[in-house]
């Protein structure tokens, strides 16, 4: 079956300094991952997908098949980031099975 | 905003009542999606939609049921509300696949439901 791990609940960071969110995941077909985000009185929104292999709002995200993860990074860590990561795996029909999520703070 | 309009937006109600959630889009998106949401567990699948009256089960569909009888509307049905039904419930939509490379989810706004 498949399963979408993020290990930390609250991570709090210092303006400017780095953030890494980490994201494991298990399937047993081609995996296909995302990164949603939810601000403050604000719908979940699509982040980034692995497939682009873009950069949004300075967060990157690569895809290891090896070590299956995901993990969310960006090198200066900005207060607008303050909100809920959620990361996610498609499987089956067009399913997306999510994460617990992670809830990080930025201290100004 | 994709339009997507979740009604009612707050619900309380007791234990044993049937409750109804409504989930409204004007994207005429194929696919619909009802999640819920809750510390600690993030979100996590009951049911979806992949087309007029073609509905199937998620990974915690006990106690909920789901009908689509037009592209537009997905209804989540407690039939007997519990009190571990209380959460924060979202819908999305997507046109097609999840995964293309211009596709995703758009989600509602959310109604959160009490169970006293």
């Amino acid at each position: 079956a498949q399963r979408v791990t993020q290990p930390e609940k609250l991570l709090s960071v210092f303006k400017g300094a780095p953030v890494e969110l980490k994201c494991n995941y298990s399937y047993s077909g081609s995996p296909e991952l995302f990164w949603y985000v939810q601000y403050s009185r604000q719908r979940l929104q699509l982040l980034l997908r692995h497939i682009s292999r873009e950069s949004i709002k300075g967060f990157t995200a690569d895809l290891n098949k090896g070590e299956t993860s995901f993990h969310l990074k960006k090198p200066f860590a900005q207060e607008e980031d303050s909100a809920m990561y959620y990361c996610a795996l498609l499987y089956g029909n067009n399913r997306l099975a999510f994460g617990k999520g992670n809830q990080v703070v930025v201290i100004p | 905003d994709a339009g997507i309009t979740q009604s009612p937006r707050h619900k309380v109600t007791e234990t044993g009542t049937p409750v109804t959630l409504r989930c409204h889009q004007t994207e005429n998106h194929r696919y619909m999606y009802w999640y819920r949401q809750d510390p600690g567990h993030g979100l996590r699948l009951i049911h979806y939609s992949y087309g007029v009256k073609d509905t199937d089960k998620g990974e915690v569909s006990d106690g909920y049921s789901v009908s689509r009888s037009k592209t537009e509307d997905f209804l989540l049905t407690l039939e007997s509300a519990t009190s571990s039904q209380t959460s924060v419930y979202f819908c999305a939509i997507s046109e097609s696949r999840a995964g293309a490379t211009n596709e995703k989810l758009f989600f509602g706004s959310g109604t959160q439901l009490s169970v006293l």
